[in-house]
Formats: C-alpha cells, sequence, structure tokens
C-alpha cells in the first residue's frame, strides 16, 4: 500500500523567507502527487499536482514543487513566504492503477511570523 | 466550493449510539470519499465509493459504514458511536481517472461524550 511521509510537523518561517516543505511517498509503480493548504477552520484546497509531463509544477501563488521519481519525493517550495501563507499544507498521493484511493500525509504547519 | 454540502455542520452525540453524515454533490463525479481529521494524523481515508453501489474500505474503516443509493449521496454511519470517533469528518469528491483533483466539503466536527 502507498504511504506518505511528511517528516515536520511544523515549520516556523519569518516573512519574505524562502521555505520547503517535505514530502516523500512510498510507492514501486508510478503516481499522482498533489499537495493540498487547509486555512483556520476550512476544507482543503488543492494547491498543486503533478500527474505527467514537466517534473516542476507551480501555482497561482508562487509555490513549486518538483517531483523526483529516484528520491520518491515531491517537496513543497516558495521563495519567498507572506504572513497570508499560514496554514496547514497536506501532500497526497494517488497509485496509478490503485482505484483512485487519495492517501495524505500527516501534514505540515506552516507559520509565518514578522 | 465545489457542490459539495456536509450535514450536519456539527454534532454532539452519546456513546452507543448510531450516527449518520450526509455528504451531498452537485456535480455529477464518480468517485466520493470520507476522511477523519485528527491532531497529528493528518487525514485518514475511513471509506470510498467509485460509483452507486460501488464502495472499498480505507485506513481506517473498523466501526463506520457506508452507502452511495444515488451518484450525489454518500452516506457514512457511525454504527454505535465511541469518543474514539470524535473528529472532524471531512467528505470530498473527484471525477476521476485523467483529472483527478479532489475537492473537499467544510467539514463536520463530531464530539462523542
Amino acid at each position: 500500500a502507498q504511504s506518505v511521509t511528511q517528516l515536520d510537523s511544523q515549520v516556523p518561517v519569518f516573512e519574505e523567507a524562502p521555505v520547503e516543505l517535505r514530502c516523500n511517498y512510498s510507492s514501486s509503480v508510478s503516481v499522482y502527487l498533489f499537495w493540498y493548504v487547509q486555512y483556520p477552520n476550512q476544507g482543503l484546497q488543492l494547491l498543486l499536482k503533478y500527474l505527467s509531463g514537466s517534473t516542476l509544477v507551480e501555482s497561482i501563488n508562487g509555490f513549486e514543487a518538483e517531483f523526483n521519481k529516484s528520491q520518491t519525493s515531491f517537496h513543497l517550495r516558495k521563495p519567498s513566504v507572506h504572513i497570508s501563507d499560514t496554514a496547514e499544507y497536506f501532500c497526497a498521493v494517488i497509485v496509478t492503477g490503485g482505484g483512485n484511493k487519495l492517501t495524505f500525509g500527516t501534514g505540515t504547519q506552516l507559520k509565518v511570523e514578522l | 466550493d465545489a457542490g459539495i454540502t456536509q450535514s450536519p455542520r456539527h454534532k454532539v452525540t452519546e456513546t452507543g449510539t448510531p450516527v449518520t453524515l450526509r455528504c451531498h454533490q452537485t456535480e455529477n463525479h464518480r468517485y466520493m470519499y470520507w476522511y477523519r481529521q485528527d491532531p497529528g494524523h493528518g487525514l485518514r481515508l475511513i471509506h470510498y465509493s467509485y460509483g452507486v453501489k460501488d464502495t472499498d474500505k480505507g485506513e481506517v474503516s473498523d466501526g463506520y459504514s457506508v452507502s452511495r443509493s444515488k451518484t450525489e449521496d454518500f452516506l457514512l454511519t457511525l454504527e454505535s458511536a465511541t469518543s474514539s470517533q470524535t473528529s472532524v469528518y471531512f467528505c470530498a469528491i473527484s471525477r476521476g481517472t485523467g483529472n483527478t483533483e479532489a475537492f473537499f466539503g467544510q467539514g463536520t466536527r463530531l464530539t462523542v461524550v
């Protein structure tokens, strides 16, 4: 069965600093990868996704993630964070041919400070 | 929000009672999911459905059952609620193969006392 590991439960960072949220997955077959964001007292929203093609994917608000098949990673990065980026971020995976079962990591709380 | 309604949004119930949570979608998406969210555990899949009357278990299905008699409705039932089932429950929908983004409801906060 596939699994997703987010090693950092909390990441504090100062505004305008860069940030990386780590995500590793375990699967021997091809996967779809996602990052979702959850703001307080809300449901999850898709931030970006990798389905195929270019291994670097970007979101509209400056986040990017790179699919690295050899390292089975899909780390999320932003070169300069803003206070409004404070939220919880979840990495998720779907194993192709696995019935579209969407499996999440345990989440990383990003706290941006002034 | 992508046409997903969860009801109720909040519920307090007693240990041992059955509880049913409803997820209703207006998007005609094939896949529907139920997750529970707990601190330190992220979102864990309880059950999911890949069509009317077609369901499968997730990683934490014990104590839960589901039904999907119509495309638009996916019901989650706690057969006999326990305090360990106190959680926030999220429903999600997905069109499926080819466009696998999932859309989430606003969640149901369930407290079992």
